[in-house]
This record gives structure tokens, C-alpha cells and sequence, in this order.
């Protein structure tokens, strides 16, 4: 199995631009998972899916922030417009529907919004 | 809501010796799962280790152990025979049964061990 797959692996934007991060979980996992990784605030989850839907979003910083799961195979986080501060790495996970199950993380993207 | 605290951000250890990272959590449920994940310079989250809180054998993996205290809500990571291919940054995290899937995750300690 390839793993989580994350793209890009590195982006560099200006502040304002729109930044569209993508992610393809493992086959036959139910769940994944949206992190961001800062030297600040650490690891935090900033949204999950299960069978595709959002079930937890308290996590997402604010509107600017969004989310989709259109099918069991793709996700995307998108971030318009970005800021500064949305600069950090951001890891897509994965796992099955299952809480014993752990997760599998995808390689990450960092972002640098200058 | 869970926590998970790692007291120590740095730990050093010479090659072939052994060290335990330590790591501490709170929570309501009676039922969950811990977990510690490597992360090396390549910022890979990696799985070492998982324990089921209803197990009471604590989990081993070749050169890692844990000791889990459900009573004192701690678990410590043992790794024997320190290789310098385990410098890393350690994180220690939870799942509640009850809480859904997400995983809490503690601060992280970055592990050096030196030649």
C-alpha cells in the first residue's frame, strides 16, 4: 500500500492568495483526519471525517479554513485567503472506523505564507 | 476533555543505553487507547507503540516498551539499546472509545541520542 498521499509537499504563497492542500487516505479506511503542526500550538485536528462526512470542525481555525471529503478516496483543505500565520505543516491522516485503530499520517505540507 | 502532558521537551541519551520518556493524561472514560509516535527530521509521523487501556500486560515492539498506570493515568515509553536512528521527536497521544476518532496529543519530547 502506497500510505497516505499528500500533495503538495511543499507550497510558498502570498498572503491573500488561495491555497488548496490535497489528501488521499489509505484504501479502505473510513476515517481521516486534517492536522496542523506549529511550533506554538504543536499538533492540533483541525476537522475529521467518517464515511466522507464532517463529524467534528471545532478545530478549524475560522471561515477561511474549509474542508471536503467528496468521495472515500480524496480530500482537500483549502485556505482563502491565506495569512502569515496560517504558515505551518499540515498532515492528513488516516484510519478505519475504528477508535482501537491507530492512525496512519501522510508525509505532511508545508506551507509558508509570506 | 482529554489531556496529555509530556514534561520533559528534551531528553538526551548516549548510543546503547536505554531511556524512558514519560508521559501523563486525564480523562473521564474508562475505555481508550494510547499511542507514541516518532517523528524524525523528515517530520514523518511514525507509530511506535499502542496500548489498550483494558490490557493490563504492558505493549512491547523489539527495543520499545511502555509502562502503563491506569491509576496514576501514566505511560511511559522504555527504548532499550538507544540507536542513534531514534533521535526523533516522541509524541505520546490518546483516543477515547467515547469520544469519537480523534486523537489528543501531547506536547512532544525531542529525543537526541548521541554517538
Amino acid at each position: 500500500d502506497a500510505g497516505v498521499i499528500q500533495s503538495p509537499r511543499h507550497e510558498v504563497t502570498e498572503m491573500g492568495q488561495e491555497v488548496t492542500l490535497r489528501c488521499k487516505p489509505i484504501s479502505g479506511h473510513n476515517s481521516l483526519f486534517w492536522y496542523r503542526q506549529t511550533m506554538m500550538r504543536g499538533l492540533e485536528l483541525l476537522i475529521y471525517f467518517n464515511n466522507n462526512v464532517p463529524i467534528d470542525d471545532s478545530g478549524m481555525p475560522e471561515d477561511r479554513f474549509s474542508a471536503k471529503m467528496p468521495n472515500a478516496s480524496f480530500s482537500t483543505l483549502k485556505i482563502q485567503p491565506s495569512e502569515p500565520r496560517d504558515s505551518a505543516v499540515y498532515f492528513c491522516a488516516s484510519s478505519p472506523y475504528r477508535s482501537s485503530y491507530e492512525q496512519y499520517f501522510g508525509p505532511g505540507t508545508r506551507l509558508t505564507v509570506t | 476533555a482529554q489531556t496529555v502532558t509530556q514534561s520533559q521537551p528534551e531528553m538526551s541519551v548516549q548510543e546503547a543505553e536505554t531511556v524512558t520518556l514519560s508521559c501523563t493524561y486525564d480523562t473521564s472514560e474508562s475505555n481508550y487507547y494510547l499511542f507514541w509516535y516518532k517523528q524524525p527530521p523528515s517530520r514523518q509521523m511514525i507509530l511506535v507503540i499502542r496500548q489498550e487501556a483494558y490490557k493490563q500486560q504492558n505493549a512491547t515492539e523489539n527495543r520499545f516498551s511502555v509502562n502503563f498506570q491506569k491509576a496514576a493515568k501514566s505511560f511511559s515509553l522504555k527504548i532499550s539499546d538507544s540507536q542513534l536512528g531514534d533521535t526523533a521527536m516522541y509524541f505520546c497521544a490518546f483516543r477515547g472509545v467515547t469520544s469519537g476518532s480523534r486523537l489528543t496529543f501531547g506536547e512532544g519530547t525531542q529525543l537526541t541520542v548521541n554517538p
